[in-house]
């Protein structure tokens, strides 16, 4: 069974950093593209940033380009989120999820999800 | 970036209703276009890929179809456990862009 298990979550001052972590098990990760989706209490999905199977291609959404960085560790089967310079803005439930290609990207499966608050 | 504009934002309906949820997009992409289900408090459900692929173990009263840069999401006869909310979303491009969502309630 795919399972993906998110983790590093939590309450952070504007302009701090978190880094959030993705446990993946049950696929072979290092085959498949994975990314990162938010969403904002009580809001809609908002994809995040995607990363290659060998780390050689990201991709950022413009309002997180030069302060979060995607990257992972294929011997560790996990993924992660490097988030800098915080804003009350990215206070978000984080998802990890994978990638999947037939005639077209999706995503799925997604995980549970890590809270990020950004709050003074 | 490519806008996804979904609509209805809230549909109201019976069990037993056909219903049906679109989405445009604001620019071609060529049926890069999937359907997702989230219920309150779990993660997203990939229901529909590329258009109109049915996700495996997802139920045949899903179904997508595509018309242009309309998209249309229709479940042909509503069950309790489809109360829920859907989003498109377009992978054609990055950023991959989400419609605002539709929620189906009774």
């Amino acid at each position: 069974e795919v399972q993906l298990v998110e983790s590093g979550g939590g309450l952070v001052q504007p302009g701090g950093s978190l880094r959030l972590s993705c446990a993946a098990s049950g696929f072979s990760f290092s085959d498949y593209w994975m990314t990162w989706v938010r969403q904002a209490p009580g809001e809609g999905l908002e994809w995040v940033a995607n990363i290659k199977q060998d780390g050689s291609e990201k991709y950022f959404l413009g309002s997180v380009k030069g302060r979060f960085t995607i990257s992972r560790d294929n011997a560790k089967n996990s993924l992660y989120l490097e988030m800098n310079s915080l804003r009350v803005e990215d206070t978000a439930l984080y998802y990890c999820a994978r990638v999947g290609y037939r005639n077209g990207w999706f995503v799925d499966p997604w995980g549970q999800g890590t809270l990020v608050t950004v709050s003074s | 970036d490519i806008q996804m504009t979904q609509s209805p934002f809230l549909l109201s309906a019976s069990v037993g209703d056909r219903v049906t949820i679109t989405c445009r997009a604001s620019q071609s992409i060529s049926s890069r276009l999937n359907w997702y289900q989230q219920k309150p408090g779990r993660a997203p459900k990939l229901l529909i890929y590329a258009a109109s692929s049915l996700q495996s173990g997802v139920p045949s009263r899903f179904s997508g179809s595509e018309s242009g840069t309309d998209f249309t999401l229709t479940i042909s006869s509503l069950q309790p456990e489809d109360f829920a909310s859907y989003y498109c979303q377009q992978s054609y491009s990055a950023p991959w862009t989400f419609g605002q969502g539709t929620k189906v309630e009774i």
